[in-house]
């Protein structure tokens, strides 16, 4: 099994720029998560999703857009990229809620 | 909102000895979770605590949660560099079983 798997591992933007964020998992989990994190701010909840078809708002979701149309994947837009969304995104999976969070690699951005 | 409080913020330890990371919140603890994260990678679950006064070891790390289930600590004997890391404790906020909040993280350095 591979776990959660993230695309791309690294990606440089210019400010105005849109991408995709591609997060997979292989354990057949339920949960399904996107995080950032920033020095000095921790991990912070974007948004997630408890089953496919389903999201919902996190902490942080002003900027992103996220889609899980496939119970395996779970993608995260930027429409407009800004230099304040310059970070480490992690996504996790779980099999329901309060069960533990498996994370992906993460994929460093940059917005210049 | 829950917030959760690490201390220290980071550690120095040499070979050999002994450490304490500890995590407090201000409300009742919903489930506590321990991960470990080493630099430019994602977060390995370590251990999750439900009860009050539970205790759960794996090799050399020892986690506890307080009676009070406001509380949590994280013991590592006889520190080994390959326990160099961040340590971030996170916990559901109450009475949801979807957002995980987590921790800022204790830095843990140690010299051979």
């Amino acid at each position: 099994n591979a776990g959660v798997t993230q695309t791309p591992k690294f990606r440089v933007l210019k400010t105005g720029q849109s991408m995709t964020l591609l997060c997979a998992q292989d354990m057949n989990h339920e949960y399904m998560y996107w995080y950032r994190q920033d020095p000095g701010m921790g991990l912070r909840l974007i948004h997630y999703s408890v089953g496919e078809g389903t999201t919902a708002k996190g902490e942080v979701p002003d900027g992103y857009n996220v889609s899980r149309l496939k119970k395996q994947n779970f993608l995260l837009g930027l429409e407009s990229a800004a230099p304040s969304q310059t970070s480490v995104y992690f996504c996790a999976s779980s099999y329901y809620g309060f069960y533990e969070q498996y994370f992906g690699p993460g994929t460093r951005l940059t917005v210049t | 909102s829950q917030e959760l409080e690490q201390s220290p913020q980071s550690l120095i330890v040499q070979e050999g000895k002994n450490l304490t990371i500890n995590c407090t919140s201000s409300k009742t603890l919903y489930g506590l979770y321990w991960y470990k994260q080493k630099y430019g990678e994602g977060l390995i679950f370590l251990m999750m605590l439900q009860k009050g006064g539970e205790e759960k070891s794996h090799e050399k790390i020892t986690a506890k949660l307080d009676e009070k289930k406001q509380q949590s600590s994280l013991h590592i004997t006889a520190s080994q560099p390959s326990h160099a890391g961040t340590y971030l404790c996170g916990a559901f906020s109450q009475g949801g079983s979807e957002k995980l909040v987590f921790g800022k993280g204790t830095k843990l350095t140690v010299n051979p």
